[in-house]
């Protein structure tokens, strides 16, 4: 069974702070992608990255960056300088190759105080 | 607006009426999902439709539910005899390609409220 763990329920920084969102994953498949979107107040969720399993490199875009370790199944996620509008509900999600069905985690929401 | 959109945005009806929701996804995107959102949850797949076959249905789809995507084009989502707990924010995405593990993208959602 596939399952996806994010034990932050909300999290508050102050503008400019650096603040990192994890995730766990649970899976018995060898290939499977990791996601993550943005859910802002408006609703309308937003993809921000997929990973599949088999590339284990960190990749930065912008003031986003994400770490992806299979030795402790996490993919976790850390926005450098925060923004007000980077407040939002964050979700990380994973999918198997042989499924067709995201698994959502229970999200974080994060509060930018300005 | 070329991205995924959902008809209506809200929805209120009385316990047992029945309600359906439509989504149009990006045109050229061959898979159609469907995701039930509560507060404070992460969105749970309901079906997966590719072109217009369903190819995977959630046990979370009751009988009361149906699914259809006619053309390959745009979907709809039938509760019948709705319940109390069925209030949710219904999600409708898409996505292209052969594979299942491509983007999604995601539309603004239905909320329904059931009383």
């Amino acid at each position: 069974a596939q399952k996806v763990t994010q034990a932050q329920t909300e999290i508050s920084v102050v503008e400019k702070e650096d603040v990192t969102l994890d995730c766990v994953y649970e899976t018995r498949d060898t290939t499977y992608y990791l996601f993550w979107y943005k859910q802002p107040p408006s609703g309308e969720l937003v993809f921000l990255i997929r990973r599949n399993s088999f590339d284990e490199q960190n990749e930065i875009s912008g003031r986003y960056s994400w770490n992806f370790q299979k030795s402790t199944s996490s993919f976790n996620f850390t926005i450098t300088a925060s923004q007000v509008v980077d407040s939002a509900v964050y979700f990380c999600a994973l999918i198997t190759n042989t499924g067709n069905q995201f698994y959502f985690g229970t999200g974080t929401s994060l509060t930018v105080i300005p | 607006d070329t991205g995924v959109s959902q008809n209506p945005r809200h929805k209120i009806t009385k316990r047992g009426q029945n309600v359906t929701f439509r989504c149009d996804p990006i045109s050229e995107h061959n898979r159609l999902y469907w995701y039930r959102q509560t507060l404070g949850q992460g969105p749970e797949f309901l079906t997966y439709f590719q072109n217009e076959a369903q190819l995977e249905k959630s046990r979370l789809l009751s009988d009361r539910f149906s699914a259809e995507r006619p053309k390959g084009s745009f979907s709809t989502l039938e509760i019948q005899r709705t319940e109390q707990g069925d209030s949710a924010m219904y999600l409708c995405a898409s996505s292209l390609g052969g594979g299942p593990t491509g983007e999604q993208y995601f539309g603004p959602g239905t909320r329904l409220t059931v009383t």
